[in-house]
């Protein structure tokens, strides 16, 4: 029952740097997310797909992208890392018919 | 857009107390859900309780409950016989029911409980 999971769970990047964020469910969710946490604070929505092919972007999508093309797997690119990303990264999905997030433990990545 | 507010940074209370956290939100949406969500150290998101919009009935799972107040858009959470475990920060949560299911989450109320 693995859920949403997320890898690596740790990484340093240096400046301009790139690299792509795994995120696989095996829930069948047809929502899926890409969240940052920066220290202290709330997290906040990078982009976000209702569905393979579909992707939209959320508050904070500079400097990332996104792909969909299998209702599992929802990686997150960043290809120039800068140190403004260092964060913690949360991948999550959503089923429409069940209003609740589950989420992934989460990358911390760090911009050097 | 949907923005979320939580006033408080920081909480404490002692173990076995009560102590509510505050979430307000603004929306023009009709439509929609309300969390809480707690955040251990261990960084995993975890759904405390969950609050549909059209119901008038506040949510409750065993020691939380909510006070949902749909027309000042506000959603405090409540925590009777707090434990040590319930240390974490809290995040309120806002999700609109439409086809994208966006959610929007507070910048989160850090909670001790003291021994």
């Amino acid at each position: 029952n693995a859920g949403v999971t997320q890898t690596p769970k740790f990484r340093i990047l240096k400046i301009g740097q790139s690299m792509t964020l795994q995120c696989t469910q095996d829930m069948n969710h047809n929502y899926m997310y890409w969240y940052r946490q920066d220290p202290g604070m709330g997290l906040k929505l990078i982009y976000y797909s209702v569905g393979a092919g579909i992707t939209d972007k959320g508050e904070v999508p500079n400097g990332y992208n996104v792909s969909r093309s299998t209702t599992e797997d929802f990686p997150l690119r960043l290809e120039l890392a800068a140190p403004s990303q260092t964060s913690v990264y949360f991948c999550a999905s959503s089923y429409l018919a069940i209003p609740e997030a589950f989420f992934g433990q989460g990358t911390r990545l760090t911009v050097v | 857009a949907q923005t979320v507010t939580q006033s408080q940074p920081e909480m404490s209370v002692q173990e076995a107390e009560t102590v509510t956290l505050s979430c307000t939100y603004d929306t023009s949406e009709s439509n929609y859900y309300l969390f809480w969500y707690k955040q251990p150290p261990s960084r995993q998101m975890i759904l405390v309780i969950r609050q549909e919009a059209y119901k008038q009935q506040n949510a409750t799972e065993n020691r939380f409950s909510v006070n949902f107040q749909k027309a000042a858009k506000s959603f405090s959470l409540k925590i009777s016989d707090s434990q040590l475990g319930d240390t974490a920060m809290y995040f309120c949560a806002f999700m609109k029911q439409t086809n994208n299911n966006d959610m929007r989450f507070g910048a989160g109320t850090r909670l001790t409980v003291k021994p």
